[in-house]
């Protein structure tokens, strides 16, 4: 069965304090792995898909890199406005109808 | 464009009472999806659909039916609420099976 942990849960940085955050998964061949940001009351964004290990992929302060195992999204040099919750999903090369398995999260507050 | 629409944004029934769920796309795709969004449990498929008149099962679909009778609209309906239904919905929608799904800003229920 396919399964997506993300860690931590939650994390606190001050502003410009960089940090990792980590989506492992179990996925009978990737076909992709996408992050997406979630504001409070809002519906997910997308930020990045990654189909290949040793891909990377970068936007703003965001880095997203993939192995064989897991996911990193990178955040360098945060702002407060990159306080969000971060979502890790995979999609199976085995799925025809491109369904997500979706982790639970990382809540990110990056104070002044 | 809209992109992808919920109505309503909010709603509280009493358990037993029926509703449905609203969901429209502007962007032609041909895939739609039902999630459902619980504190600590990540996003949960509900029911997807792969074109006009075609729909399916996801992981939890109990409680819950589905129509897609014109493209751009995926309707949710709850026929006879419970408590354990009480989550934030969204819709997403993606051109093809692969590709990138594009969320709504989702619909907070609430049954007592």
């Amino acid at each position: 069965e396919d399964q997506v942990t993300q860690s931590p849960e939650a994390l606190r940085l001050q502003e410009g304090e960089s940090s990792s955050l980590n989506c492992s998964y179990t996925v009978s061949g990737l076909r992709g792995l996408f992050w997406y940001r979630q504001d409070p009351g809002k519906g997910p964004e997308f930020l990045f898909t990654l189909y290949s290990a040793g891909e990377e992929k970068e936007k703003e302060r965001l880095k997203a890199t993939l192995t064989k195992k897991e996911s990193f999204l990178h955040i360098t040099a945060p702002k407060p406005e990159d306080s969000a919750t971060y979502l890790c999903a995979v999609q199976a090369i085995t799925d025809s109808w491109g369904k997500l398995q979706f982790g639970a999260g990382t809540q990110v507050v990056v104070t002044p | 464009n809209a992109g992808v629409t919920q109505t309503p944004k909010f709603r509280v029934l009493k358990t037993g009472q029926s509703m449905t769920l609203l969901c429209a796309q502007d962007m032609n795709h041909e895939y739609m999806y039902w999630y459902r969004q619980d504190p600590g449990m990540g996003l949960r498929l509900i029911h997807y659909s792969v074109g006009e008149g075609t729909t399916a099962k996801g992981e939890v679909p109990d409680g819950y039916n589905v129509s897609r009778l014109k493209k751009q609209n995926f309707l949710l309906g709850l026929e006879s609420a419970a408590p354990s239904q009480t989550s934030v919905y969204f819709c997403a929608s993606s051109r093809l099976a692969g590709e990138t799904q594009y969320f709504g800003p989702g619909t907070r229920l609430l049954v007592l």
